[in-house]
C-alpha cells in the first residue's frame, strides 16, 4: 500500500542549477510532510518539513511547495551542489495517527559538476 | 552533534537464528524507533517505544520481533526467529520529544542478511 509515492528513481542535474524532487501521497489525511536525505552507509538524515497549513516552507536553498488539492509536494534546490548528491525521501504522516512516517521508495539525486 | 549509535553495522545469520541489533540512542531521547528498509523498497516503520513501553507498532512487528531498553542507553530490536525476507536494512531512532511534526535522528543502519 504505497501512500507516498516518489515516482522518479533518479534525476541528474548540472551544478548550480535547480534540482526539483517530486512527491505525492493518497491518504488527503496526511497533515505533516517531511523531506530526508540519505547517503550511502549512513542513516535518513532531516532536511525540511511543511505543514498542512501552508504551501511553502524555505530553509536555505531548500525550498518545499505543497500543493494540497493535488497531494503533491516538491522540493527545491537551489543552486544544486555535488554535495547535495544522494537518495532523497519524501514521508508523510497525520496527527492521529500516531508515531509512525510513511515513507517514498527515495529518488537518487545526482549533480554533476 | 549528537548520533544515534547502531551495531553491528552488517549481520549475518542463518535462518531460523535468532539475532539482536543494538542501538545506543542520543542521551536525552524519549522516544525511540525502529524502521527497516529491504533492497529497492521504501523505509518502513516497524515499532516505536516510549516510557518503557511500546507506544506503536506496524503489521511487519509481529510476534517474531520484540524490542527492549535494558539498561538508560541500549535500545534493542530482537527478532526471535528470522526468515529469509527479514533481509533488510534495519535503522533505529530517536527523538527528544514527541516529534510528530519534525524530523527524528537517525542511526546508520545495521544491514541484516538472512541465509
Amino acid at each position: 500500500d504505497q501512500q507516498v509515492k516518489q515516482n522518479s528513481p533518479s534525476l541528474s542535474v548540472q551544478e548550480g542549477r535547480i534540482s526539483i524532487l517530486n512527491c505525492d501521497y493518497t491518504n488527503s489525511m496526511f497533515d505533516y510532510f517531511l523531506w530526508y536525505k540519505k547517503y550511502p552507509a549512513e542513516g535518513p538524515t532531516f532536511l525540511i518539513s511543511i505543514s498542512s497549513i501552508k504551501d511553502k516552507n524555505e530553509d536555505g536553498r531548500f525550498t518545499v511547495f505543497l500543493n494540497k488539492s493535488a497531494k503533491h509536494l516538491s522540493l527545491h534546490i537551489v543552486p544544486s551542489q555535488p554535495g547535495d548528491s544522494a537518495v532523497y525521501f519524501c514521508a508523510a504522516r497525520y496527527s492521529n495517527s500516531g508515531y509512525a512516517l510513511n515513507f517514498g521508495k527515495g529518488t537518487s539525486l545526482l549533480v554533476t559538476p | 552533534e549528537p548520533e544515534v549509535t547502531q551495531t553491528p553495522s552488517h549481520q549475518v545469520t542463518q535462518m531460523g537464528q535468532e539475532v539482536i541489533l543494538r542501538c545506543v540512542p542520543i542521551s536525552n531521547h524519549l522516544y525511540f524507533y525502529w524502521y527497516r528498509q529491504i533492497l529497492g523498497q521504501k523505509v518502513e516503520f516497524l515499532v516505536s517505544f516510549y516510557n518503557n513501553e511500546i507506544s506503536e507498532k506496524s503489521e511487519i512487528f509481529d510476534d517474531q520481533f520484540s524490542v527492549e531498553r535494558p539498561d538508560g542507553s541500549n535500545f534493542t530490536l530482537k527478532i526471535r526467529s528470522t526468515k529469509l525476507e527479514d533481509s533488510a536494512m534495519y535503522f533505529c531512532a530517536s527523538s527528544v520529544r514527541d516529534r510528530r511534526t519534525y524530523g527524528y535522528t537517525f542511526g546508520s543502519g545495521t544491514r541484516l542478511t538472512v541465509v
